[in-house]
């Protein structure tokens, strides 16, 4: 079975653009989790989707913004990029029902460079 | 408040002894506890988890933990450390603030392990 996917791996950007961020979860996952790791700060959690709905939420801006389609896939999006936003984001998928759903599978990230 | 604590940022283990990476946690209630392990440029793999039952868990590569309730402590072990064993290791707690219906996990710092041959 295919692993949590997310792309682009790797995107540089200029502070105040915006970037869009694609996850794909595992088939059969319902949930998707965006993280955000930095050297400073760890890793912090950003919001959680399920049934196309935000469940939860971190203590981040409102420039950080997600959605979750019909299919699970779910995207985050950052506006007005600032140098602090330089940091690889996670994804991670969950089952909502049967065994595991307690467990998050996490994708590779996608490494976002803000200049 | 929710938390967890890898008090050591970095651990030195030669390859073959056994190797311990700690945790602590703070909740309120029971814990649901996890293992992840990121190697450079990579996601964070899955390990192990507790959520009730033995004490000593047994997870992936020969990795286990051992949940300790008296000493709040999630102890990472492995009898005998490889060289590609070195990686970051997080330990995190299911965020329980709202009932547990969501699913986001409270993580710690990381804990650099390196094996040396």
């Amino acid at each position: 079975k295919a692993g949590v996917t997310q792309t682009p791996r790797y995107l540089i950007k200029t502070r105040g653009q915006q970037v869009t961020l694609s996850c794909s979860p595992i088939s059969g996952h319902r949930s998707v989790s965006w993280y955000q790791q930095t050297p400073g700060q760890g890793l912090q959690f950003l919001f959680e989707y399920f049934s196309e709905t935000q469940r939860n939420k971190g203590n981040f801006p409102g420039r950080f913004s997600g959605r979750q389609f019909s299919n699970s896939r779910s995207e985050m999006n950052v506006s007005t990029l600032e140098l602090g936003d330089s940091a690889l984001y996670l994804c991670a998928s969950r089952r909502l029902a049967g065994p595991e759903t307690d467990t998050q599978y996490f994708g590779p990230g996608t490494r976002l460079t803000v200049l | 408040a929710q938390s967890v604590a890898q008090p050591e940022d970095q651990v030195n283990v030669a390859e073959g002894n056994p190797l311990t990476v700690k945790c602590t946690y703070s909740v309120s209630g029971n814990p649901y506890l996890f293992w992840y392990v990121q190697y450079p440029n990579r996601g964070l793999q899955f390990l192990l988890k507790y959520i009730t039952g033995d004490n000593l868990v047994k997870g992936s590569y020969g990795f286990e933990a051992e949940f300790n309730k008296s000493q709040t402590s999630f102890h990472l072990k492995k009898p005998s450390a490889l060289v590609s064993d070195s990686a970051l290791y997080f330990c995190a707690v299911r965020d329980m603030s709202y009932g547990g219906s969501q699913g986001n996990l409270i993580f710690g710092k990381g804990t650099k392990l390196s094996v040396k041959p």
